[in-house]
């Protein structure tokens, strides 16, 4: 099944406590964004991939660091979790990247993150 | 940079009811739009897909049309039941993709 995997799907940590959400997805899309989705705020994007060691920052990145080193994969890491960070965040990915594509996005089921 | 609003906020319907729900673009340079369906704590689901070229498409209860030059969208649901009862998105796909916050539903039996 084409699918968008997250871990967790739930986590509650510590402020500072270093963690790793994983994403993979099995349909070798090129494109895979992280987004948090806030109450009233909608979903917004925190890191994007372009391809394969190709990362650029979104909306929101601060605090937020990624990795592209294999097409499946793009973990979001908190180097030093903070409780404003505790949100939904999804993980997606496209064929191609939004600029020229015609293709939509595929989401994970989501990771809920609460930082005390 | 693209802005996408959705109105009304929230929506409370009988069952049984047609709706309509409302997603405005502000840049009409757009490749698709993408509706979504999201259930409480839960990922998102899509809906329809409608490239830029197209009016609307269809999947059974539900109805969307695009028109991009005035920047709009609508999703028609026809006939509610208390199973469509989530939160609908609608995302604009141009150089990146942005979305709306949501129109919350809630079908009563």
């Amino acid at each position: 099944e084409a699918q968008v995997t997250q871990n967790p799907r739930y986590l509650i940590t510590v402020t500072g406590k270093k963690l790793t959400v994983t994403c993979s997805q099995n349909m070798n899309h090129e494109y895979m964004s992280w987004y948090r989705q806030d109450p009233g705020l909608g979903l917004r994007q925190i890191y994007y991939s372009m391809n394969v060691e190709v990362t650029d920052k979104g909306d929101v990145p601060e605090g937020y660091k990624v990795s592209r080193k294999e097409k499946r994969n793009f973990p979001l890491i908190l180097e030093s979790p903070s409780p404003n960070q505790t949100s939904l965040y999804f993980c997606a990915s496209s064929l191609r990247p939004p600029k020229g594509g015609d293709y939509g996005y595929t989401f994970g089921s989501g990771t809920r993150l609460t930082v005390v | 940079k693209q802005e996408v609003t959705q109105i009304p906020a929230a929506l409370s319907v009988p069952e049984g009811e047609n709706l309509v729900l409302n997603c405005s673009f502000t840049d009409s340079a757009i490749y698709n739009l993408q509706w979504f369906r999201q259930d409480p704590g839960k990922g998102l689901t899509s809906l329809l897909l409608i490239q830029s070229s197209q009016r609307e498409q269809t999947s059974g209860r539900l109805n969307a049309s695009l028109d991009k030059s005035s920047g709009r969208s609508t999703l028609y649901i026809a006939a509610s039941q208390p199973g469509d009862s989530a939160t609908y998105l609608c995302a604009v796909r141009g150089n990146d993709m942005r979305f709306g916050a949501g129109t919350r539903l809630t079908v009563k039996p």
